[in-house]
C-alpha cells in the first residue's frame, strides 16, 4: 500500500485559504487519492477524491500533478468549524481497507 | 449519500465484562466492513476486516479471541470486546465500502460515528 506523508499540523486564520500537501511517492496505477476530515470523537468524513489533475466540489479542491506523487487539498476561506484533522489516503477500488497516516491537524483561529 | 451507523456512541463498562458494538450499513450492502481503533491524539489503526459469512481477518497484534467479530448479514457487523480491561479503552470506528454490481468496491469509504469505550 502506498504510504502517505503530511505535515503534522498547520495553523490558519478565518477567511484564509489553506493548502495541505500530501506526498505519496509509490502510488500505484489503480490508486485513487482521497481526503477525509475528522472532528474529535467522530468518524472520518469524506471530503474529496481524485485520480489526476484537478477536482473541485462544494467544499474543497484537490490538485494532483501529472506524476501523481503528491496531492494538495485546498480549503477556500476557512472558518473556525474547519478545525479538524485531515487525512490523505491512497487506495484502489479493491476490497482492502483504507490505511490512515498521521493526518494533519488544522487549527483555525479567529 | 450512503450511511453507516454505529451503536452505541459511548459505553462505560467494568473490567472483565464484555461489550458489543454494532455497525450497520443503512442503505447499501456491505460484504466487507472494517474495524478501526483510535487512541487519543493518534490516527486510526486497522484492527480487522469483517467478511460477511466468513471469518474476519485480523491485523498483526490484534487478538482475535479478545475482539470477536461477527458479520452475519450484508448490513450488520458486530465487534465484541471480551473481558475488557482499562487498556482497551479507546475510540472504535467501523467502515464500509459499497459493493458495486461489478464486484468492485466504491472508491469512497463510509465511516460510522464511532464508539467511545471506557473500561473502569
Amino acid at each position: 500500500l502506498a504510504k502517505t506523508t503530511q505535515p503534522i499540523s498547520m495553523d490558519s486564520y478565518e477567511g484564509q485559504e489553506v493548502n495541505i500537501t500530501c506526498s505519496h511517492n509509490n502510488i500505484a496505477t489503480n490508486d485513487y487519492i482521497t481526503w477525509y476530515q475528522q472532528f474529535p470523537s467522530q468518524g472520518p468524513r469524506f471530503i474529496i477524491q481524485g485520480y489526476k489533475t484537478k477536482v473541485t466540489n462544494e467544499v474543497a479542491s484537490l490538485f494532483i500533478p501529472a506524476d501523481r506523487k503528491s496531492s494538495t487539498l485546498s480549503l477556500p476561506r476557512v472558518s473556525l468549524s474547519d478545525t479538524a484533522v485531515y487525512y490523505c489516503l491512497v487506495g484502489d477500488t479493491g476490497r482492502r481497507a483504507l490505511t490512515f497516516g498521521s493526518g494533519t491537524r488544522l487549527q483555525v483561529q479567529p | 449519500g450512503a450511511v453507516v451507523s454505529q451503536h452505541p456512541s459511548w459505553v462505560i463498562c467494568k473490567s472483565g465484562t464484555s461489550v458489543k458494538i454494532e455497525c450497520r450499513s443503512l442503505d447499501f450492502q456491505a460484504t466487507t466492513m472494517f474495524w478501526y481503533r483510535q487512541f487519543p491524539k493518534q490516527s486510526l489503526m486497522l484492527m480487522a476486516t469483517s467478511n460477511e459469512g466468513s471469518k474476519a481477518t485480523y491485523e498483526q497484534g490484534v487478538e482475535k479471541d479478545k475482539f470477536l467479530i461477527n458479520h452475519a448479514s450484508l448490513t450488520l457487523s458486530t465487534l465484541t470486546v471480551t473481558s475488557a480491561h482499562p487498556e482497551d479503552s479507546s475510540f472504535y470506528i467501523c467502515s464500509a465500502r459499497e459493493l458495486r454490481g461489478t464486484g468492485r468496491m466504491n472508491t469512497e469509504a463510509f465511516f460510522g460515528q464511532g464508539t467511545r469505550l471506557t473500561v473502569v
